[in-house]
């Protein structure tokens, strides 16, 4: 069965330093990874995606993360975190079989940075 | 609009009413997700539409939900006998493709409380 595991409930940040936020999968086949952002009373925003191709995959708001097969990795990096980074973050692989459509979330991680 | 438009934002209902969440899906999008998130979790999948064909409802917890998209646009998710646990952010999610490979773009959920 596809799963996806953030391991960290929370991650803490001063602002301006490089922030990482862990994600494992646990898929048969190549997977489709996605990040995505949550901000209070709001939906899921797109971040980035991996599908096939470089590791190293650039996203939104100066995000990026970097797909690790061997490690079965998928984490979120960004160089300089900003305060208004602060918000949860889930990472997401697409199911398999089905409608083949679906997304299978994370728990999620709550990113804070502080001034 | 641009994109996914969800309503009612807020819903309370007494246990063992029915209710009725709207979803108006980003223009040509073929595909349409419904997701139901837990307090503190992250979104789980419930059913998926390709245009007007419901492809994939295996996520339905219930046959108490119901959901449709007669004219392959707008989509409702239908809840009959509501129950406490059913208490939820209900995200709806619209995507230009079938296979999995775009990203799927989210409205700001219903919050249904049951009380």
């Amino acid at each position: 069965a596809q799963s996806v595991a953030q391991p960290e409930d929370q991650v803490n940040v001063a602002e301006g330093n490089p922030l990482t936020v862990k994600c494992t999968y646990s898929v048969s086949g190549n997977p489709y990874l996605f990040w995505y952002v949550q901000y209070p009373n709001r939906g899921l925003q797109f971040l980035l995606k991996y599908i096939t191709g470089d590791n190293l995959v650039k996203g939104s708001y100066g995000f990026e993360a970097e797909f690790n097969k061997s490690q079965t990795s998928f984490h979120l990096k960004k160089p300089s975190a900003l305060v208004s980074d602060s918000a949860l973050y889930f990472c997401a692989v697409r199911a398999l079989g089905g409608s083949q459509g679906n997304l299978i979330f994370g728990k999620g991680t709550k990113l804070s940075v502080k001034p | 609009g641009a994109g996914v438009s969800q309503s009612p934002r807020y819903k309370v209902a007494k246990r063992g009413q029915d209710v009725a969440l709207r979803c108006d899906p980003i223009s040509g999008h073929v595909s349409l997700f419904w997701y139901q998130q837990a307090l503190g979790q992250g979104p789980e999948f419930l059913t998926y539409f390709q245009n007007e064909a419901q492809l994939d409802k295996s996520g339905l917890p219930s046959d108490r939900f119901f959901a449709e998209r007669p004219e392959g646009s707008v989509s409702t998710l239908k809840i009959q006998r509501t129950q406490q646990e059913d208490s939820a952010v209900y995200l709806c999610a619209s995507s230009s493709s079938g296979i999995g490979n775009q990203p799927q773009h989210f409205g700001d959920g219903t919050r249904l409380s049951i009380l």
